[in-house]
């Protein structure tokens, strides 16, 4: 059974800082989504990475997927607060029908 | 276009009651997909729906069952019902051909008392 670990856990910083949250796979990845989910709300996509080493961005996130597919990065920078949420990695199996495996996120906090 | 909406928004219920959770797609998808949501993790996958029949499961028990109608809608059982089922579950939806691109409802809260 495939294990995602996100680091970390929590975060609490103030506006404009720069911030780095991990996602981590005990297995190879297929591919890898980032979800942000804010409190009462479902999980929004934000992006999909495919191929070992891409790099997308998206205004002020940026994502990596490492080379060997085992691990992945978002990055943001000058944070607002309308960032604050929980930040979620999934992993896409299950063939055609597509399932996600997602770790347990990484509550993020931005203070104005 | 309306999103994903899923109802109740809240439910309480007692263990070993019985409970239905609906769920109506983003119009133009046909696949439904249910998650459940523990009190700080991550939503943890029940099965998938298309074409009316469960495509894929996740490691859950019999007694969670659903069920897809001819208009894609989608509904959630869960039999005798324990403590550990209070969750938010969550609806996700998608078209065949961009499975992986899905969109979540807002979910439906349930405490088991």
């Amino acid at each position: 059974t495939q294990l995602l670990e996100q680091s970390p856990q929590f975060l609490s910083i103030q506006e404009g800082e720069n911030l780095t949250v991990y996602c981590n796979s005990s297995s190879v990845f297929s591919s890898l989504q980032w979800y942000r989910q804010e409190p009462g709300e479902g999980p929004v996509l934000l992006v999909t990475v495919v191929t070992g080493g891409e790099v997308k961005k998206l205004k002020r996130l940026t994502f990596q997927f490492g080379d060997a597919r085992k691990d992945s990065s978002l990055h943001i920078t000058a944070a607002q607060p309308g960032d604050t949420g929980l930040y979620l990695c999934a992993d896409i199996s299950g063939g055609s029908n597509y399932k996600l495996t997602f770790g347990k996120g990484t509550l993020l906090t931005v203070n104005p | 276009d309306a999103g994903v909406t899923q109802s109740p928004t809240h439910l309480i219920k007692t263990r070993g009651q019985q409970v239905t959770l609906r769920c109506s797609p983003k119009s133009g998808h046909d696949t439904v997909s249910w998650y459940q949501q523990a009190l700080g993790q991550g939503p943890q996958f029940i099965f998938q729906y298309y074409e009316e029949e469960e495509r894929q499961r996740g490691n859950f028990p019999d007694r969670f069952s659903g069920h897809q109608f001819p208009n894609y809608s989608s509904e959630l059982n869960v039999n005798a019902l324990l403590l550990g089922d209070s969750a938010l579950y969550l609806c996700a939806s998608s078209q065949v051909g961009r499975r992986e691109k899905l969109f979540f409802g807002s979910g439906t809260q349930l405490s088991v008392l």
